[in-house]
């Protein structure tokens, strides 16, 4: 079964700081994605990744930038976090086109 | 623009009663659709895709491509439904299956 681990379920920060929400998974999948959900708004793309080291913008990618180093990590950096990034973070991932998404259970990240 | 529409935020039904929950979606070429549950508490995870064709947990959903829908279909709903419910289009092509999610549909089924 794909497991997709999200470091952190729960996490609260202060405004201006740097914070990092890590994703792992085990099956050797191409394809990660940082998304963030919100009341009303659903599931938003912030950045998706199809290869180490290869990142591409979503739909709300401003204030957020991301790292993959290694095929099995993505890592969601909010290098100046402010109060309207306080929502649910989910990351998920997919071996290919043709596969589905396999979700994590969320880091709920609140920015005082 | 690629949409994907859920009008319902939420749909309250009786125990044992038909459910649909709406989805349509805009896009010029051949998505792929998927409808995903999130169950409280719970990750969210895949339902069924409409590829596939089957049914799964009593849940079915056809793609109409002349009404731009793919509308999630039980005939009898449980308690044990309950849950937020996502309409998902993946365009397709390109070098990955990026999803665009509807805002979702929190179903209530009540005893």
């Amino acid at each position: 079964d794909v497991k997709v681990t999200q470091s952190s379920r729960y996490l609260v920060k202060r405004t201006g700081e740097k914070v990092f929400l890590e994703c792992v998974q085990d099956m050797d999948h191409e394809n990660m994605f940082w998304y963030r959900q919100d009341p009303g708004l659903g599931l938003r793309l912030i950045y998706f990744s199809y290869d180490v080291k290869m990142k591409e913008k979503g739909d709300i990618p401003e204030g957020y930038s991301v790292s993959r180093e290694k095929k099995e990590r993505f890592s969601l950096i909010l290098e100046s976090a402010s109060t309207n990034q306080t929502s649910m973070y989910l990351c998920a991932s997919s071996s290919s086109l043709v596969r589905p998404q396999h979700f994590g259970d969320g880091t709920r990240l609140s920015i005082l | 623009a690629q949409r994907v529409t859920q009008p319902e935020k939420l749909l309250s039904v009786f125990k044992g009663a038909p459910v649909e929950l709406k989805c349509n979606y805009s896009y010029s070429g051949s998505p792929e659709l998927f409808w995903y549950v999130q169950y409280s508490r719970q990750r969210l995870q895949l339902l069924l895709r409409h590829i596939s064709r089957e049914s799964i947990k009593g849940f079915t959903a056809d793609l109409n491509k002349g009404e731009t829908s793919f509308h999630l279909k039980k005939p009898f709903a449980q308690e044990e439904d309950s849950a937020m419910y996502y309409c998902a289009l993946s365009p397709g092509g390109g070098a990955t299956n990026k999803l665009i999610f509807g805002t979702g549909t929190l179903l209530a089924v009540q005893p």
